[in-house]
């Protein structure tokens, strides 16, 4: 199966500051990529997508960025709020039908 | 309701028991989705269901039997569970069964077989 990791399982960051949230992917051929933020007792919620066409792509206070030659995925938050503590996955997908491969998650804890 | 819901939230059963999971998407999607979330596990994709017919059946032990009666409504029956089968149980939903259709979830069942 693929192989979808997080550099750091765990990350504390004050609140204001500015938050980047990594992940490998091991699929050279991966074209589509999601980040989820999954809180507390909740389902994971769609954050910010990229194809394999992009570098970087900015939403609301979020940015992702993809560097094909390492095969490295990053989530940058802008100053982080409390409501961003939650857990946060990469998904890839190979362009083999609608099978997203997950990554097990970072835990952001936002300090106030 | 909006977006996709999922009954009950919390199920406690015995392992003789049968019950049946409920996901409802209210997005007018035509892709259904079953994961199991394991804690520090990533997420384990179980069905797929494409305008009401499974396309992807991934090892899943026949104690778990779904069933997508239309494309707005899926189930999961359960049946003679295991204690490891205690997990957090999704459903999700996307517009296509195509590599660029974002799949967007449920808050999910959790599942405690005793």
């Amino acid at each position: 199966g693929e192989s979808v990791g997080l550099h750091l399982p765990t990350l504390s960051v004050q609140e204001g500051d500015n938050s980047i949230i990594n992940c490998a992917y091991s699929n050279s051929a991966s074209d589509y990529f999601i980040w989820y933020k999954q809180e507390s007792g909740k389902g994971p919620q769609f954050i910010i997508d990229i194809r394999s066409n992009m570098d970087k792509r900015q939403g609301q206070r979020v940015t992702v960025l993809l560097n094909k030659t390492v095969k490295h995925l990053s989530l940058q938050i802008a100053a982080t709020q409390p409501g961003d503590s939650a857990v946060y996955f990469c998904a890839e997908n190979p362009n083999t039908g609608n099978q997203f491969y997950f990554g097990t998650g970072t835990s952001l804890t936002v300090i106030p | 309701e909006t977006g996709v819901t999922q009954t009950p939230r919390h199920l406690v059963m015995g392992m003789t028991n049968k019950k049946s999971l409920k996901c409802e998407q209210h997005l007018g999607h035509n892709a259904m989705y079953w994961y199991k979330q394991s804690a520090k596990k990533p997420l384990e994709l179980m069905f797929v269901y494409s305008l009401e017919e499974r396309v992807e059946n991934n090892s899943v032990p026949s104690r778990f039997s779904p069933e997508c009666p239309n494309s707005s409504h899926l189930f999961l029956h359960l049946h003679t569970l295991q204690p490891e089968d205690s997990a957090l149980y999704l459903c999700a939903s996307s517009q296509g069964h195509r590599w660029s259709d974002t799949q967007y979830f449920g808050p999910g069942t959790r599942l405690t077989v005793l």
